[in-house]
C-alpha cells in the first residue's frame, strides 16, 4: 500500500523567514496531495492541496510543489508569522475523483516560528 | 453550522471496559472517517463509511467496530479496551463530488482516550 514519509519532524524558524516541509510517497498511482495544519488541541484543517496534473499551486504565503517523477511534494510557507506555529501533515490519496478519498498521512512536522 | 462534533472530549477506561465514541456532522456529507493519532505516527485510518448503512475497514481496524445507522452520525466502538488503544481519536467527513474543494476532509476536535 501507499506509504508517505515526511521531513523534518521539527522545524524552528525566525519570524519572517521561509519554511519548507517535504514529503515523499511510494505509490505512483496517488493523484491527490493535501496539506493539513493542526493547532494545539484541535483537529487538522486543510490549508492547501494539489492534484497530480498540476506542478505548483499558491495561496498567498503558502505554496505546494509536486514532482511526480521523483514522487515528492513540498509545502512552502513564506514570511512566516507566529500564528503559523502548528503541526503540519502531508497526505496522499489515489482515489481523488473516485469512491473513497482515503488519505494516507505523513508523520507530521512541528513548526515553531520564533518572534 | 457546528461542523463535526465528537463526544466525549476525554475518557479514561480500564482494560477490558467498553465504550462508544460518537461523531456527528451537520454538513450533509456522504463520507465519514475515524482516525487515531499517536505521537510520531501521524493519523491512521481505522474505519470509514461511504454512506448510511455502509462501513469499511481502514489501515488499523482491529479492536474497533463502527456503525452508520444515520447519515449524520458515525459511531466508533471499543468492545474490550486495551492500553494500546490509548490515543487521540478524530472523526472526519467529506463529500465525493461537487466543487474543487469537495474532497476536503473536515475534522472534529478529537477525543482523548486513556486506557489503564
Amino acid at each position: 500500500g501507499e506509504n508517505v514519509e515526511q521531513h523534518p519532524s521539527t522545524l524552528s524558524v525566525q519570524e519572517g523567514d521561509s519554511a519548507v516541509i517535504k514529503c515523499t510517497y511510494s505509490d505512483s498511482a496517488s493523484n491527490y496531495f493535501p496539506w493539513y495544519k493542526q493547532e494545539l488541541g484541535k483537529g487538522p484543517q486543510l490549508i492547501i492541496d494539489i492534484r497530480s496534473n498540476v506542478g505548483e499551486k499558491k495561496d498567498q504565503r503558502i505554496a505546494v510543489t509536486l514532482n511526480k517523477t521523483a514522487k515528492h511534494f513540498s509545502l512552502h510557507i513564506t514570511e512566516t508569522q507566529p500564528e503559523d506555529s502548528a503541526v503540519y501533515f502531508c497526505a496522499a490519496s489515489m482515489n481523488y475523483g473516485g469512491a473513497t478519498n482515503k488519505l494516507i498521512f505523513g508523520t507530521g512536522t512541528l513548526l515553531a516560528v520564533q518572534p | 453550522n457546528a461542523g463535526v462534533t465528537q463526544t466525549p472530549k476525554f475518557r479514561v477506561l480500564k482494560t477490558g471496559q467498553s465504550m462508544t465514541l460518537l461523531c456527528a456532522q451537520d454538513m450533509n456529507h456522504e463520507y465519514m472517517y475515524w482516525y487515531r493519532q499517536d505521537p510520531g505516527m501521524g493519523l491512521r485510518l481505522i474505519h470509514y463509511s461511504v454512506g448510511e448503512g455502509t462501513t469499511a475497514k481502514g489501515e488499523v481496524p482491529d479492536g474497533y467496530n463502527v456503525s452508520r445507522l444515520k447519515k449524520q452520525n458515525f459511531l466508533l466502538g471499543l468492545e474490550s479496551a486495551a492500553p494500546s488503544q490509548t490515543s487521540v481519536y478524530f472523526c472526519a467527513s467529506s463529500n465525493p463530488w461537487g466543487q474543487t474543494a469537495a474532497y476536503e476532509q473536515y475534522f472534529g476536535p478529537g477525543t482523548r482516550l486513556t486506557v489503564t
